[in-house]
């Protein structure tokens, strides 16, 4: 049974840092795409961040949307089946439940983690 | 920047009716477009990809259609249990976009 569980989220001030993690199980995790979307208070869900399945070598293709590019790192560790996500200078417009969903078709989603931007 | 418009906002309906949701997006997408369920306090669920091709585990009284730019969910048989927020999603193009959802209340 595929499962994916997020941590790292919490209650961080304007221009602080958080980094998730992603623990996948029940599927080959080095041959799935994975990403990162979030859903804001009372609002559809946001696609924010992808990366291959190859990780982060010279062949893989990490891809962001605009709003975050050059704060918000994606990476990945296939040998420990997880998934990260590094957010830097976070701004309140980023608070949200952050999920890690699994392939192009985001066909398996984790239960999401609580991140808080608030002064 | 594709753009996926949801009608209609909201729909209240009730047991064994039929429900039409519908999702317009802004240029074409071809099939690439998939449709999500989401209950409260709950990760959005894939119920059909890529138009029309049911997620595992989907009842079959969730059905979808269309291509290019103009797409449907259609709940044949309401249940009291599909009582959520509809999302529909393309994959054609980057950004990945959602639609702002439908909300369907069974009465």
């Amino acid at each position: 049974e595929v499962h994916l569980v997020e941590s790292g989220g919490g209650l961080v001030r304007p221009g602080g840092s958080l980094r998730l993690s992603c623990a996948a199980s029940g599927f080959t995790f080095s041959t799935y795409s994975m990403n990162w979307v979030r859903q804001a208070p009372g609002k559809g869900p946001e696609w924010i961040s992808y990366i291959s399945g190859s990780g982060s070598g010279s062949t893989s293709t990490i891809l962001y949307t605009d709003s975050v590019k050059g704060r918000f790192t994606i990476s990945r560790d296939n040998a420990k089946n997880s998934l990260f996500l590094q957010m830097n200078s976070l701004r309140d417009e980023d608070t949200a439940v952050y999920y890690c969903a699994r392939a192009a078709s985001l066909d398996f989603w984790g239960q999401g983690t609580l991140v808080t931007v608030s002064s | 920047e594709i753009v996926l418009t949801q009608s209609p906002a909201t729909l209240s309906l009730s047991p064994g009716e039929r429900a039409t949701l519908s999702c317009r997006a802004s240029q074409s997408v071809s099939i690439y477009l998939a449709w999500y369920q989401q209950k409260p306090g709950q990760a959005p669920r894939l119920l059909i990809y890529d138009a029309s091709n049911r997620a595992t585990d989907i009842p079959a009284r969730f059905s979808g259609s269309g291509s290019g730019t103009d797409f449907t969910l259609t709940i044949s048989t309401l249940e009291p249990e599909d009582s959520a927020v509809y999302y529909c999603q393309q994959r054609n193009a980057w950004p990945r976009a959602f639609g702002q959802g439908t909300k369907l209340e069974i009465k």
